[in-house]
């Protein structure tokens, strides 16, 4: 059980470049997130997809564009970097139950280092 | 809007010492309250959580955390410090939506250094 991957774990790219960072889990969780993590901010939600087929903005959607494949995966996409998007990036997972029950822990990947000149 | 304080950016303990580790709330509703760790070039890994029920929680290695609603508090705790507990700390509260979907929001994290 690899639990949540994420590629690349590293890279530079210059302003203006476009690239697509990739998660995907095999614990066969309904829902998936991006995050950014940045100094002295903690984590803040870029997009997340509660289920297969639907995805939604988080608190800081703009720039980035995001793709539920399938079940397993989930891509993000930097149409056109910018040096505001230098952080490290992660994807996580979780279950998603019914009703009240939808409080259940995030899985999350080991990240990706992400630095825009 | 759901938010979370850590109002510590570090704590300080000598290990074999109790440390603690603050969080305080705010949600509309009942609060989900979570706790990640995360160390160094890796991702958060789960702790522990409050859902319902008794205010001690007990998580993943030796830590526990005591749910407060009039303080609205959820402070991380552990008996006595190991310097592996060395890491950065976040509460997390769950922000359900009408749909019943969690979103996380989280504090901005606490950098705990434990010294042998």
């Amino acid at each position: 059980n690899a639990g949540v991957t994420q590629t690349p774990k590293f890279q530079v790219l210059k302003t203006g470049q476009s690239m697509t960072l990739q998660c995907a889990q095999d614990m066969n969780h309904n829902s998936m997130y991006w995050y950014r993590q940045d100094p002295g901010m903690g984590l803040r939600l870029i997009y997340y997809s509660a289920s297969e087929g639907t995805t939604d903005k988080g608190e800081v959607p703009n720039g980035y564009n995001v793709s539920r494949l399938n079940k397993r995966e989930f891509s993000l996409r930097l149409e056109s970097a910018a040096p505001s998007q230098t952080s490290v990036y992660f994807c996580a997972s979780s279950e998603r139950t019914s009703g009240v029950s939808s409080y259940n822990e995030q899985f999350f990947g080991p990240g990706t280092r992400l630095t825009v000149l | 809007a759901q938010s979370v304080a850590q109002p510590e950016d570090q704590v300080n303990v000598a290990e074999g010492n109790p440390l603690t580790v603050k969080c305080t709330y705010s949600v509309s509703g009942n609060p989900y309250l979570f706790w990640y760790v995360q160390y160094p070039n890796r991702g958060l890994q789960f702790l522990l959580k409050y859902i319902t029920g008794d205010n001690l929680v007990k998580g993943s290695y030796g830590f526990e955390a005591e749910f407060n609603k009039s303080q609205t508090s959820f402070h991380l705790k552990k008996p006595s410090a190991l310097v592996s507990d060395s890491a950065l700390y976040f509460c997390a509260v769950s922000a359900l939506r009408e749909t019943g979907f969690q979103k996380l929001v989280f504090g901005t994290g606490t950098r705990l250094l434990v010294s042998p």
